[in-house]
């Protein structure tokens, strides 16, 4: 199957500071990407679909101005956590739309400290 | 709204056994996927089967099938012969055709008893 890659695996960063994590589809090119957040023991929560070279659209009570999503072209998406802050600590994935189904990436742990 | 609901948080089977995990939806779409995803300890998201809407015919992949009644807007996984790799948090998810968006259930956590 298709591969997504995402960097870094595991960032720590202090508050009040912005930390970008980036996502690739490797062998195939992703119009659309989806942008995740899970917490522990929970399920996945969709926070924005980013299209390439568009703004992204982001579902309710998402903080645009927080997280930003950048599509800059049909193989990265990066994710901007902005000023952050310890409740910003989480488990971030991404994923890319191909031909058939969605393909996920391995996920960015985030700690803020 | 579209939302699918997961009523099992948690779920143990003896190993070699079979164990069926349960999903309802709710959508007022006509065409749509489900899916079954599996999220080992690791976090990666494995896509375990698709069921498109439109097929009567239950999906099957291996030791995985499905229990799709769509009229019940029911979608549940069997999985037969269990392993302790199955063990796993597998979350049921919901695709309209004109999207792309997924929406997943809460998760059920699946332990694998030796």
């Amino acid at each position: 199957g298709a591969v997504v890659s995402q960097h870094p695996s595991w960032v720590i960063c202090k508050s009040g500071t912005s930390v970008k994590i980036e996502c690739r589809s490797l062998d195939f090119q992703a119009t659309t990407m989806f942008w995740y957040r899970q917490f522990p023991k929970q399920s996945l929560m969709l926070m924005a679909t980013s299209n390439e070279g568009s703004k992204a659209t982001y579902e309710q009570g998402v903080e645009k101005d927080k997280f930003l999503i950048n599509h800059a072209s049909l193989t990265l998406s990066t994710l901007t956590v902005t000023s952050a802050h310890p409740e910003d600590s989480s488990f971030y994935i991404c994923s890319g739309t191909g031909h058939y189904e969605q393909y996920f990436g391995p996920g960015t742990r985030l700690t803020v400290t | 709204a579209q939302t699918v609901t997961q009523s099992q948080p948690e779920m143990s089977v003896q190993e070699a056994e079979t164990v069926t995990l349960s999903c309802t939806y709710d959508t007022s779409e006509s065409d749509y996927y489900l899916f079954w995803y599996k999220q080992p300890p690791s976090r990666q998201m494995i896509l375990v089967i698709r069921q498109e809407a439109y097929k009567q015919q239950n999906a099957t992949e291996n030791r995985f099938s499905v229990n799709f009644q769509k009229a019940a807007k029911s979608f549940s996984l069997k999985i037969s012969d269990s392993q302790l790799g199955d063990a796993a948090m597998y979350f049921c998810a919901y695709r309209i055709y004109r999207d792309d968006k997924i929406i997943f259930g809460k998760g059920t956590r699946l332990h694998i008893l030796p």
